[in-house]
């Protein structure tokens, strides 16, 4: 069975420090790896994705992650939070035929100024 | 190119009713989940529709079903309500791996 673990709950950052959440999983196979996004009250926005090749993918605003096989991993990182990042980041795992995705429960992201 | 999009955005109902929540998918997908989003919990996936037919079921009992149209669009019917269904619908369209996601339909259950 496919699952998928964020460790941290809650995370709070400064503005312009640098930022990683954890993302563990279990899959099968060959996973897809996907995180994504969700401010308060609103869907899911897509971040980054990873199927093959470079293990460092890069995605929109300025954040990237980084698949390690070895460790069952799939961290985002940022090198520097804006305010505006603060909202609830969902990893999560699917496969090529299999049709579900697998979400963790979530890590919400609080920013101080 | 138009995102997905979901109707109605806010719904209130009582326990023993019966819900219909929709979902347009995005231009050119044919392949829809649908997940439910308890407060504080990650998305949990219901069942997928591809080309009208059902593609695939999480752990979720008969009484949600669902349907997908010859334009792709779907629906998402909850039977005799139950106060645990009290979540965010999420809707999802796809045409390979990659599933982008609708604002979704907050449901309350009274």
């Amino acid at each position: 069975a496919q699952s998928v673990t964020q460790p941290d709950i809650h995370i709070t950052v400064s503005e312009g420090a640098s930022l990683e959440l954890r993302c563990n999983y279990s899959y099968g196979a060959t996973p897809y790896l996907f995180w994504y996004v969700q401010s308060p009250g609103q869907g899911l926005q897509l971040l980054l994705k990873y199927f093959s090749g470079d293990t460092l993918v890069q995605g929109i605003k300025g954040f990237e992650a980084e698949f390690k096989r070895s460790q069952s991993s799939f961290n985002l990182r940022k090198p520097s939070v804006h305010w505006s990042d603060a909202a609830e980041y969902f990893c999560a795992v699917g496969g090529g035929s299999n049709y579900k995705l697998t979400f963790g429960k979530g890590t919400l992201l609080t920013v101080n100024p | 190119e138009t995102g997905v999009t979901q109707s109605p955005t806010h719904l209130i109902k009582t326990r023993g009713q019966q819900v219909t929540l929709r979902c347009s998918s995005q231009s050119g997908h044919n392949t829809v989940s649908w997940y439910q989003q308890a407060l504080g919990q990650g998305p949990q996936f219901i069942f997928q529709y591809y080309r009208e037919e059902e593609n695939g079921r999480g752990n979720f009992p008969p009484r949600f079903s669902g349907l997908q149209f010859p334009n792709y669009s779907s629906e998402l019917n909850v039977n005799a309500l139950e106060l645990d269904d009290s979540a965010l619908y999420l809707c999802a369209s796809s045409l390979s791996e990659t599933q982008y996601f609708g604002p979704g339909t907050r449901l309350l259950v009274l």
